[in-house]
């Protein structure tokens, strides 16, 4: 088992920037979610990819966008940041609908001002 | 609307004793519960889980109870130890696991005093 790393661990973006972050999933699981977790809040769920297709989304805007690869590594891309896009950015990986076998990285803490 | 509540900011426990953390939800079409634990500067970590079929389900220390007609769930670890300090987190499930994601309460920071 290699476990979930997310790359980068922290950054800083200016308001209107674009940002991509990246995740590599748990061996041998082919589902990957993401989600925000905003200051003194729980994660909140934006979407789900499995086998590179998106098949859930959360209550966030289309400028959050995503990709799932063949390896089952995975993308967030945010386009247009805004101050309250600062969060703690974390990928879960997980085998399709077993939600007690998903794996959480680090996350990424991305600040933007 | 915060779908799941955990209305404790924060728990302080002896070491010893038991910890008891609680949870409430809105919607009924949640049908599948977890904890998850998470220490700073980690991902959060999968603890314990139950299904809407069930009331009761224990692992070890920790025991999850789920009161349906409340809409209340609380975790129970006994006896609490010093490396259960972290932040618990109550999530729920629509689909039983399906492609709507876990909704998150906004957590419980349990410290354990020796």
């Amino acid at each position: 088992e290699t476990g979930v790393t997310q790359s980068p661990t922290h950054l800083i973006k200016t308001r209107g920037q674009q940002v991509t972050l990246r995740c590599s999933s748990q061996s041998g699981h082919n589902t990957v979610s993401w989600y925000q977790q905003a200051l003194g809040q729980g994660p909140q769920f934006i979407f789900q990819y499995y086998r590179e297709e998106e098949n859930g989304r959360g209550n966030f805007p289309p400028r959050f966008s995503g990709l799932q690869f063949p390896n089952y590594s995975s993308e967030l891309n945010v386009n247009a940041l805004e101050l309250d896009d600062s969060a703690l950015y974390l990928c879960a990986s997980s085998y399709p609908g077993t939600f007690t076998e998903a794996f959480f990285g680090q996350g990424t803490r991305l600040t933007v001002v | 609307d915060q779908q799941v509540k955990q209305n404790s900011p924060s728990l302080s426990v002896q070491e010893g004793r038991i910890s008891i953390l609680n949870c409430d939800y809105t919607n009924s079409m949640f049908d599948y519960f977890l904890w998850y634990k998470k220490y700073p500067a980690e991902g959060p970590t999968f603890l314990i889980s139950i299904s809407s079929i069930k009331d009761k389900n224990e692992d070890g220390r920790f025991t999850v109870f789920l009161n349906k007609s409340a809409k209340h769930l609380s975790l129970h670890i006994v006896p609490s130890q010093p490396g259960d300090s972290a932040v618990y987190f109550c999530a729920a499930s629509a689909r039983g696991g399906g492609a709507d994601g876990l909704t998150f309460g906004k957590g419980t920071h349990l410290i354990i005093q020796p």
